[in-house]
C-alpha cells in the first residue's frame, strides 16, 4: 500500500487557470508537508500542517493555499497559475518522532506544467 | 549560498564498483543529517538518519558517515547495482525545530552502467 499518495501525477494547464493537487497519507502521521522541486532539483518546503494547523508558510505566493479536511489529507490549491509555477510538487508526512522516528515519507510527486 | 553542498554533482560508475558521495554543510547548530535516494520520476526515499552524536549508519549496501567537527558526511555505496542509479540528496536539520526547517542539498546524480 502506498504510504503517501498524491494525484494527479501529471498536470498540464494554461496560465491563469486554478488547479488542485490532492494528497493522502495512511501512516497516521501528525504532520504533512508540501514541497516544490524546481528544474534545478532543489527541494523547498512550501507548507507544513500539524493536526490541521498551519505551522509554517515559507515565502510562497498567496495564490497557493493548503487545505486539510482531516489529519490524513493535505491538498494544494493554486489560483491564477503562472509559467513559473511549473515544477514537481511533493507531498510528505512525518509522525511523532518519539514513535516513528524522524523519517519523512514523500509521495511520488505531481508534475505540473503551465503553458 | 546554500548551506548544504554536495559533490560530485554527477557520477558514472561501472556496476559492481564502490563509490562515495560527499556532503558538506554549514547549518549550525545541527541536529541530524539524512540521506535520501530519489529515483527519476519518483519521490525521495529515506536511506539513513544520523544525529550529531553518531559517526556511522548503515542500510544494506549504503553506509553513511558523519564528522560533526568538520561538518562533513559521506554516503558510501558498495557493490553498486544498476538500480542504484538515482539522485542522492543530503538533508540537514537544526535542533529543536520541526522538520520544516530542513535544508536540502542539490543532490548527486549517480549513474551505474553495465
Amino acid at each position: 500500500d502506498t504510504a503517501v499518495s498524491q494525484t494527479p501525477k501529471y498536470l498540464v494547464t494554461q496560465m491563469g487557470n486554478d488547479k488542485s493537487i490532492k494528497c493522502e497519507q495512511n501512516l497516521g502521521h501528525d504532520t504533512m508537508y508540501w514541497y516544490k522541486q524546481d528544474s534545478k532539483k532543489f527541494l523547498k518546503i512550501m507548507f507544513s500542517y500539524n493536526n490541521k494547523e498551519l505551522i509554517i508558510n515559507e515565502t510562497v505566493p498567496n495564490r497557493f493555499s493548503p487545505k486539510s479536511p482531516d489529519k490524513a489529507h493535505l491538498n494544494l490549491h493554486i489560483n491564477s497559475l503562472e509559467l513559473g509555477d511549473s515544477a514537481v510538487y511533493f507531498c510528505a508526512s512525518k509522525g511523532d518522532s518519539s514513535i516513528s522516528g524522524n523519517t519523512i515519507y514523500f509521495g511520488e510527486g505531481s508534475w505540473l506544467t503551465v503553458v | 549560498k546554500n548551506q548544504v553542498e554536495q559533490s560530485p554533482q554527477s557520477l558514472i560508475i561501472l556496476e559492481g564498483k564502490n563509490c562515495t558521495l560527499q556532503c558538506n554543510y554549514t547549518v549550525s547548530p545541527f541536529s541530524n543529517l539524512r540521506w535520501y535516494k530519489q529515483d527519476t520520476g519518483r519521490g525521495p526515499v529515506s536511506l539513513t538518519i544520523m544525529t550529531f552524536s553518531e559517526n556511522t549508519k548503515s542500510n544494506g549496501r549504503y553506509t553513511a558517515t558523519l564528522d560533526a567537527d568538520t561538518k562533513q558526511s559521506s554516503l558510501h555505496i558498495t557493490a553498486s547495482q544498476l538500480s542504484d542509479s538515482a539522485s542522492y540528496i543530503c538533508v540537514v536539520s537544526p535542533p529543536g525545530a520541526g522538520s520544516y526547517q530542513l535544508t536540502f542539498g542539490k543532490g548527486t546524480k549517480l549513474s551505474v552502467i553495465p
